[in-house]
């Protein structure tokens, strides 16, 4: 079975900074990742997913994260945070087998300070 | 290209009341998924239908909770009675095959008095 750790539940950046929401997991077979932002009352967005291929991975609003298998890791960065980045994110894995459901971490609430 | 929808978008109910959420899932997408959001919590998988039929529905409270896919399309989702922990947001996702990356409705709000 697959299990994600997201580290911190609540992130606290200024406006300009460098945004890292940490997500390690867990899984006994090569694991798909994907980042999902969630913005208040609203469904989840997708903002990258790494399947095979490069490591680092490009997705929308400028962020991307590097899939790290010697660490089990797929961080989130940003170079530089923007109000509007304000939302909960989620980090969730499958397998490349079978069902495909997702198993989500418990999610991270960036702040952006002004 | 319309999103997936789901309704109603909030509900507020008793305990041992029964309640329905509904899906349309994006056209032509065979795989659906509905999972249940605990604040503060991520989503967790509650069934997934493959056109009309059931691929997983191991973590579905099966003595409270049914869902059906009848026609492949749309989907409903149903809690009877609900408890108070049945409180939570319940979210429709859809991709295109079991493949293909999830794309996720807005959610229907269920609050349990």
């Amino acid at each position: 079975a697959q299990s994600v750790t997201q580290l911190g539940s609540h992130v606290s950046v200024s406006e300009g900074a460098l945004v890292l929401l940490r997500c390690n997991y867990s899984s006994s077979v090569p694991p798909y990742l994907f980042w999902y932002v969630q913005y208040p009352n609203q469904g989840l967005q997708l903002l990258l997913k790494y399947t095979t291929g490069a490591t680092l991975v490009k997705g929308i609003n400028g962020f991307e994260a590097e899939f790290k298998k010697s660490e089990t890791s797929f961080h989130l960065t940003k170079p530089s945070a923007h109000m509007s980045d304000a939302a909960e994110y989620f980090c969730a894995v499958t397998l490349d087998t079978g069902r495909r459901a997702l198993t989500f971490g418990s999610g991270t609430r960036l702040q952006v300070q002004p | 290209e319309a999103g997936v929808a789901q309704s109603p978008r909030y509900k507020i109910i008793e305990k041992r009341q029964s309640v329905a959420f509904w899906c349309n899932p994006i056209s032509g997408h065979a795989t659906l998924y509905w999972y249940q959001q605990i604040l503060g919590q991520g989503p967790k998988l509650l069934i997934q239908f493959q056109n009309n039929g059931v691929v997983d529905d191991s973590q579905l409270p099966k003595d409270r909770f049914s869902a059906e896919r009848l026609k492949g399309v749309d989907s409903t989702l149903k809690i009877q009675p609900a408890k108070l922990e049945d409180s939570a947001v319940y979210l429709c996702a859809s991709s295109l095959t079991l493949q293909e990356t999830q794309y996720f409705g807005p959610g229907t709000r269920l609050l349990v008095l």
